[in-house]
């Protein structure tokens, strides 16, 4: 059972436009979510959180939202820039210590 | 300063060797995990240590030995593995478990022959 869900494993976007990266979630007992980032052969870096008091984090280029009735979260990167070419991970704590992962969207900006 | 380090970077053994992996933080986190991430696969969770202490073995093969020396290094032993344990093994800090934000190292890629 994927209890966190990215329906879309790749996504292209042309540099300077907006990146929406979407997550999927069926458990509502998640209250706090977090995007982590990706590049190859290297560990995820964590980049934004959010918890479920909120429908918005921002912090610089990067905003997350979150629709606790569609339980449906995104991450916007505007403008996005070729260093943003990774892939994107969201993920929630279950518990203590687990984190329910995504499965994952490839983001290609180009320049 | 978020860093958490591992080494080695790269290894190759074969199914008879027997190596390390190790992980070091300085954050002051006092719990420490390992991971295994296959290609186009999201980390997967395979030891929980809190305060020093195995807190979660996600029943993973006793061929996989971890370790916690200190509240700062975290070592994952490996003596015949199979070419399928082939993969990024990653280290992660957190100050606390649940919401405690998890900061990954680099990862070692193990290759098994």
């Amino acid at each position: 059972d994927q209890q966190v869900k990215q329906n879309s494993p790749s996504l292209s976007v042309q540099e300077g436009r907006i990146s929406i990266l979407n997550c999927d979630y069926t458990n509502s007992m998640f209250d706090y979510f977090l995007w982590y980032k990706k590049y190859p052969a290297e560990g995820p870096t964590f980049l934004i959180s959010i918890s479920s008091i909120k429908d918005k984090n921002e912090d610089g280029r990067f905003t997350v939202f979150l629709n606790k009735s569609a339980k449906h979260l995104s991450l916007h990167i505007v403008p996005s820039q070729p260093g943003d070419s990774a892939v994107y991970f969201c993920a929630a704590p279950r518990g203590t210590y687990k984190y329910i992962f995504g499965t994952g969207t490839r983001l290609k900006v180009l320049a | 300063d978020t860093e958490v380090t591992q080494t080695p970077k790269h290894l190759v053994m074969g199914m008879t060797n027997k190596k390390s992996l190790k992980c070091e933080q300085h954050m002051g986190h006092r719990a420490m995990y390992w991971y295994k991430q296959k290609a186009k696969k999201p980390p997967e969770l395979m030891f929980v240590y809190s305060y020093e202490k195995l807190s979660i073995n996600e029943s993973v093969p006793s061929r996989f030995s971890p370790e916690c020396p200190n509240s700062s290094l975290l070592n994952l032993h490996l003596h015949a593995l199979q070419p399928e344990d082939s993969a990024l093994y990653l280290c992660a800090s957190s100050q606390e478990g649940g919401r405690g934000t998890q900061y990954f190292g680099p990862g070692t890629r193990l290759t098994v022959l």
